[in-house]
């Protein structure tokens, strides 16, 4: 099944302490980017990678890590969490040929991960 | 940036129904989806309509991609169908998509 899986699903946690957020996807997809949902601030975006080795600032990269080594997998990292990332986290991929390297096609969410830092 | 503009902000139907939601966007498109977040959070791939007509079983999208609108149809509504519907778009010039405002729908049986 053509999925994005998240993991983990569910974290709580404290100030300071590092964390990762796995994302995988099994589409052979080359662009692929992560997403915060925050009440009244809507979706925004963090990172965003349009291939292996090449990533690049969303709009609110503060606070964030990405690597994409590869293809399949984009972890997002908070070297040091604090409790205005408290958020639900959502992981997109989309195929990369044509515009923008992929981001003008039909792009699939994974089922996104609750972080609470305290 | 583009601006991306959902109606109604709030609907609540009872089962059985059928609605209209409305997305208005200010600038010319590249993409156009439209997703379903339930009340578990997950967002779910209803359409990738960056223009015309597409059906899927009780939902309908279309896309006036010249007169800058999207419309969401659902008919015979089910209380599954309750959360918060999403419309986003890619303009061009931009790498993300933008998520619209939303429109939140309560079915009740």
């Amino acid at each position: 099944e053509a999925q994005v899986t998240q993991n983990p699903r569910y974290l709580i946690t404290v100030t300071g302490k590092k964390l990762t957020v796995t994302c995988s996807q099994n589409m052979n997809h080359e662009y692929m980017s992560w997403y915060r949902q925050d009440p009244g601030l809507g979706l925004r975006q963090i990172y965003y990678s349009m291939n292996v080795e090449v990533t690049d600032k969303g709009d609110v990269p503060e606070g964030y890590k990405v690597s994409r080594k590869e293809k399949r997998n984009f972890p997002l990292i908070l070297e040091s969490p604090s409790p205005n990332q408290t958020s639900l986290y959502f992981c997109a991929s989309s195929r990369g040929q044509g515009w923008r390297g992929g981001v003008g096609y039909e792009q699939y969410f994974g089922p996104g991960t609750r972080l609470t830092v305290t | 940036g583009i601006q991306v503009e959902q109606s109604p902000p709030d609907l609540i139907l009872q089962e059985g129904a059928n609605s209209t939601l409305r997305c208005n966007f200010s600038d010319s498109v590249n993409n156009l989806q439209w997703f379903h977040q339930n009340p578990w959070g997950q967002l779910i791939n209803l359409f990738y309509i960056p223009s015309g007509t597409k059906q899927n079983g009780r939902l309908s999208a279309t896309t006036v991609a010249t007169e800058r609108y999207s419309l969401l149809y659902i008919s015979s509504s089910q209380t599954t169908d309750s959360g918060v519907y999403f419309c986003a778009v890619v303009d061009f010039g931009n790498e993300k998509l933008t998520f619209g405002t939303g429109t939140r729908l309560t079915i009740i049986p």
